[in-house]
């Protein structure tokens, strides 16, 4: 069975330009979550959808903004992109929604520059 | 708010060493505790994970056992081999909701 699959794998955009990320998830999940992660750091948390619908939002600024379609595979939009925005973006998938934890299993990132 | 703390730097030690790195947490209820493990170019997977205090989560010989009063999940192998390399990052889980909180992760080398 096929595993989280993101694209694009590499992206380079230059300040202020608008960018899409997408992601797959595992077949049978229903909840994809996106995380930031700055080289040298841990991964942040940004979204959580969960069929269909937003289900938590991490401490980002509203240029970030996301959404699930009906076969569950997701969009993160960036606008206005800042040099700080370059990062791996990861993609998590879930079988089930935030009542409870359920194991998370990641896609491999868009790595992200802005120049 | 929800916060794990890993020990600073990089950790570099030889084939059979044994190997520990530290992780503490802050965080309200009880979360469940986990480490997950990113290979060069690779994403992040489950290493092990804990969901209650005294808790031992183990796989591939790694251990960490979730210890409320101390509030760490320290992460042990007794004997570590080349193909350990990578980083290690520490994370916690609030119930109820499925966000995951990391720290900043430690890069593991070992060395022959």
């Amino acid at each position: 069975d096929a595993g989280v699959t993101q694209s694009p794998t590499h992206l380079i955009k230059t300040r202020g330009q608008q960018v899409t990320l997408r992601c797959s998830p595992i077949s049978g999940h229903k909840s994809v979550s996106w995380y930031q992660q700055v080289l040298g750091q841990g991964p942040q948390f940004i979204f959580q959808y969960y069929e269909k619908e937003e289900r938590g939002r991490g401490n980002f600024p509203d240029r970030f903004s996301a959404r699930q379609f009906p076969n569950y595979s997701s969009e993160l939009n960036v606008n206005a992109l800042l040099l700080g925005d370059s990062a791996l973006y990861l993609c998590a998938s879930s079988p089930r929604g935030a009542d409870t934890y359920n194991e998370q299993f990641f896609g491999p990132g868009t790595r992200l520059t802005v120049l | 708010g929800n916060s794990v703390t890993q020990m600073e730097g990089p950790v570099t030690l030889s084939e059979e060493a044994f190997l520990t790195i530290n992780c503490t947490y802050t965080a309200t209820g009880y979360p469940s505790l986990f480490w997950y493990v990113q290979y060069p170019g690779e994403g992040l997977q489950l290493l092990l994970k804990a969901t209650k205090a005294d808790d031992k989560g183990s796989n591939k010989g790694f251990e960490a056992t979730y210890r409320k009063e101390t509030t760490s999940f320290h992460l042990e192998k007794g004997s570590v081999q080349v193909s350990d390399s990578a980083v290690y990052f520490c994370a916690l889980s609030d119930r109820g909701n499925n966000r995951l909180a990391f720290g900043k992760g430690n890069q593991v080398v070992v060395i022959p």
